[in-house]
């Protein structure tokens, strides 16, 4: 099976912040690495998939990075409606494994 | 616009088989390059993937759950279900049913139900 383990579990910002979350894929994903934002009562939103391609409708704020095992997700100025969590998933593997996730809090 | 939608009973007893149908609309369920699939969050955890079927019918499941799982799909009726069967307690979650694009740059799913919730108990 392939682990994902996002870094940090949590993490607090103030608006207008540049915020950076790491994926680390426990072996080599190529740029199968979707990013997905969800909302406290919500489903799942997808925002970036290939590791780097912004789904349609999606604020250009947002931005993905990375091949391999390393993988990045940037918001480059958080706004209010940004605070979630966020989980990374790879689909190299037919398992489509989600990392643990990160929240994304106000400071 | 496509949308999906889950129903289902939202109390299921341990040892028992959960049933979830997913309704989609907007989309044909047999159009090439998309898959359908479920995914489960336990209260206050994160996701787990659950499986996902293909629109050919070829199956993918989670192997830590792949003995108790089976999705199908409904043509006539546009609808995909996931079976799981002897469910703890530990399946109490909200059950997401999600239609995923699948080509050479992997398998995202970008279209997800509301959710639904399960709870496993006597």
């Amino acid at each position: 099976d392939i682990e994902m383990t996002q870094s940090p579990s949590s993490l607090s910002a103030s608006l207008g912040d540049r915020v950076t979350i790491t994926c680390r894929a426990s072996q080599s994903i190529g740029s199968y690495l979707n990013w997905y934002q969800q909302k406290p009562g919500k489903a799942p939103k997808l925002l970036i998939y290939a590791a780097s391609s912004l789904q349609s409708g999606v604020p250009s704020r947002f931005s993905g990075s990375g091949s391999g095992t390393d993988f990045t997700l940037t918001i480059s100025s958080l706004q209010p409606e940004d605070f979630a969590t966020y989980y990374c998933q790879q689909s190299y593997s037919t398992r489509y494994t989600f990392g643990q996730g990160t929240k994304l809090e106000i400071k | 616009q496509l949308q999906l939608q889950e129903s289902g009973p939202g109390l299921v007893k341990p040892s028992e088989t959960l049933s979830l149908t997913c309704t989609v609309s907007g989309a044909s369920i047999s159009s090439t390059s998309f898959y359908w699939g479920w995914i489960r969050q336990p209260p206050g955890k994160g996701l787990e993937w659950i499986g996902s079927i293909y629109y050919s019918g070829s199956t993918y499941y989670n192997p830590s759950l792949k003995s108790r799982v089976t999705i199908s799909v409904d043509t006539s009726k546009n609808q995909f279900s996931l079976r799981l069967k002897s469910v703890t307690a530990a399946d109490t979650a909200v059950y997401y049913c999600a239609k995923a694009y699948g080509d050479y740059v992997g398998v995202f799913s970008d279209y997800w139900g509301q959710g639904t919730l399960v709870t496993v108990s006597s």
